[in-house]
């Protein structure tokens, strides 16, 4: 089950910031944070990860709580092309184990709308 | 960098026959590859986790006959469909895993729409 909840849809307009909240109150200390999008009809697309710090890439930044219990992407100017389901992620399990590779399991992502 | 390619990118069947989707990783060595189903207006939905030369190992409540899963190479996995009725019809997505990239590893495949009529 994912272990993320996030907000079902939300609006902003083109240029404007937007900030996509997520919360992951049963995070370990190992769990990174992971945020993939998913434009229609095309697999996910890798748009940032974190750890404890703050992250920025050329596509967002990651802002998360001190306490690491809920995390925000922001997207400086949105675009059109941002229009796109966002999913917070984190890995299961949170650490390598023997009994192989960690997971991303999906949630119901937050469906971004952007008007012109 | 880490490239994934998925094949092909839609794909229509008459029902009771079988249909292979692969999926490669062009520049990375995948050694683990993971597989989706995607109904509409819902999200993804783990099926598979398969590492290269052995057993995929399945979620639970996905059938291990009917989906099958080879991963013979550290650059290659295909799902077979088999026997493929109305409701396997979805949106297949792969992922391939390696070593730590600009994206720490995790690479989607951009899927396969499966129709069976």
């Amino acid at each position: 089950d994912a272990k993320t909840t996030q907000p079902n849809s939300m609006e902003s307009n083109e240029e404007e910031p937007v900030h996509l909240p997520c919360n992951h109150s049963t995070i370990s200390g190992t769990d990174y944070i992971h945020w993939y999008r998913q434009l229609p009809s095309q697999g996910p697309e890798y748009v940032i990860h974190g750890l404890t710090s703050n992250v920025n890439n050329r596509m967002a930044s990651l802002a998360i709580a001190e306490d690491r219990k809920s995390s925000t992407l922001i997207l400086h100017r949105a675009t059109l092309r941002d229009a796109a389901v966002y999913y917070c992620i984190l890995r299961d399990p949170p650490a390598i184990t023997i009994q192989g590779a960690q997971k991303l399991v999906f949630g119901q992502g937050t469906r971004l709308t952007i008007n012109p | 960098g880490a490239v994934v390619s998925q094949h092909p990118s839609r794909v229509i069947c008459k029902s009771g026959t079988s249909v292979k989707i692969e999926c490669r990783s062009l520049d990375f060595q995948a050694t683990t590859m993971f597989w989706y189903r995607q109904f509409p207006k819902q999200s993804l939905m783990l099926m598979a986790t398969s590492n290269e030369g052995s057993k995929a190992t399945y979620e639970q409540g996905v059938e291990k006959d009917k989906f099958l899963i080879n991963h013979a190479s550290l650059t290659l996995s295909t799902l077979t469909v088999t026997s493929a009725h109305p409701e396997d019809s979805s949106f297949y997505i792969c992922s391939a895993k390696g070593d730590r990239r600009a994206n720490y590893g995790y690479t989607f495949g951009s899927g396969t729409r499966l129709t069976v009529v």
